[in-house]
C-alpha cells in the first residue's frame, strides 16, 4: 500500500565512498523529485524528473547523479561522499509537474557520512 | 534565496487550544501549500490555497492567504497531541515548476 517508498532508510558510510538511494512510487504519477533536508530542517529541491526526463537540476554538485529507469522509479547516486552530504534525502512524486499539484513524500533516507 | 519564512519557529500549547502559524514569502505565487512532518517521517500534504483564494478550510484546519502582504496563516483549532509535528509552507512561483519550502514551525501539543 506504500505510495512512495525509499531504500535504505538509514545509510552510514565513510567519506569518499559511492552510494545509491532508490525510490519507487506506485501512484501512477508522471513526476518525481529528490529533496535534501539539512540538520536545521531546511528542505530544498535537488532534482525533478517528468516521465523519465530531467526538468529541474538545482545547482547540485555533479557528484549527485539521478537516474530514472522508468516513470515509477527515481534513484540517486552519490559519488565521492563528503561530510556535508550528511542529511535526510526525500523522494516525492506528483501527478504532473504543473503548479498546484500536491506532492507525496517518501519516508526519507538518513545519510550519515563519517 | 529561500522563499518562505515561518513564524514562530516553535510553538508550545495545551490540547484543546488553537495553534496559529504564519508564513511570509517574497515573490508572486500561483499557489501556496501547507505540509506536516512528523518526527522521522516524510512530509504530508495538508491543504493548498490558490493565489485567487483568500481562505480555505479542511476539517480543523483553516488557511488564509493575503497576496498583498505576501503572507499566509495556518490555524489548527482544538489541537490534539497527535498534531505535534513540524509544519511547512511551500510556494510555487509563477513560471517555476517547483515548490520552495519555508523554514517550518515546530508545534508541540501537550496533553
Amino acid at each position: 500500500d506504500t505510495a512512495v517508498s525509499q531504500t535504505p532508510k538509514y545509510l552510514v558510510t565513510q567519506m569518499g565512498n559511492d552510494k545509491s538511494i532508490k525510490c519507487e512510487q506506485n501512484l501512477g504519477h508522471d513526476t518525481m523529485y529528490w529533496y535534501k533536508q539539512d540538520s536545521k530542517k531546511f528542505l530544498k529541491i535537488m532534482f525533478s524528473y517528468n516521465n523519465k526526463e530531467l526538468i529541474i537540476n538545482e545547482t547540485v554538485p555533479n557528484r549527485f547523479s539521478p537516474k530514472s529507469p522508468d516513470k515509477a522509479h527515481l534513484n540517486l547516486h552519490i559519488n565521492s561522499l563528503e561530510l556535508g552530504d550528511s542529511a535526510v534525502y526525500f523522494c516525492a512524486s506528483s501527478q504532473d509537474p504543473g503548479t498546484g499539484r500536491e506532492q507525496y513524500f517518501g519516508p526519507g533516507t538518513r545519510l550519515t557520512v563519517t | 534565496s529561500q522563499q518562505g519564512e515561518e513564524d514562530p519557529q516553535a510553538l508550545s500549547i495545551q490540547e484543546g487550544e488553537n495553534a496559529t502559524m504564519n508564513c511570509s514569502y517574497k515573490t508572486s505565487i500561483n499557489n501556496l501549500q501547507w505540509y506536516r512532518q512528523n518526527s522521522g517521517r516524510g512530509l504530508v500534504h495538508l491543504i493548498l490555497i490558490r493565489s485567487n483564494e483568500r481562505e480555505k478550510h479542511s476539517g480543523r484546519l483553516r488557511v488564509t492567504l493575503d497576496t498583498s502582504k505576501k503572507s499566509s496563516s495556518l490555524l489548527i483549532t482544538a489541537s490534539r497531541a497527535a498534531d505535534t509535528a513540524s509544519y511547512f509552507c511551500a510556494t510555487d512561483r509563477s513560471g517555476f515548476q517547483k515548490l520552495v519550502f519555508g523554514t517550518g514551525t515546530r508545534l508541540l501539543v501537550s496533553p
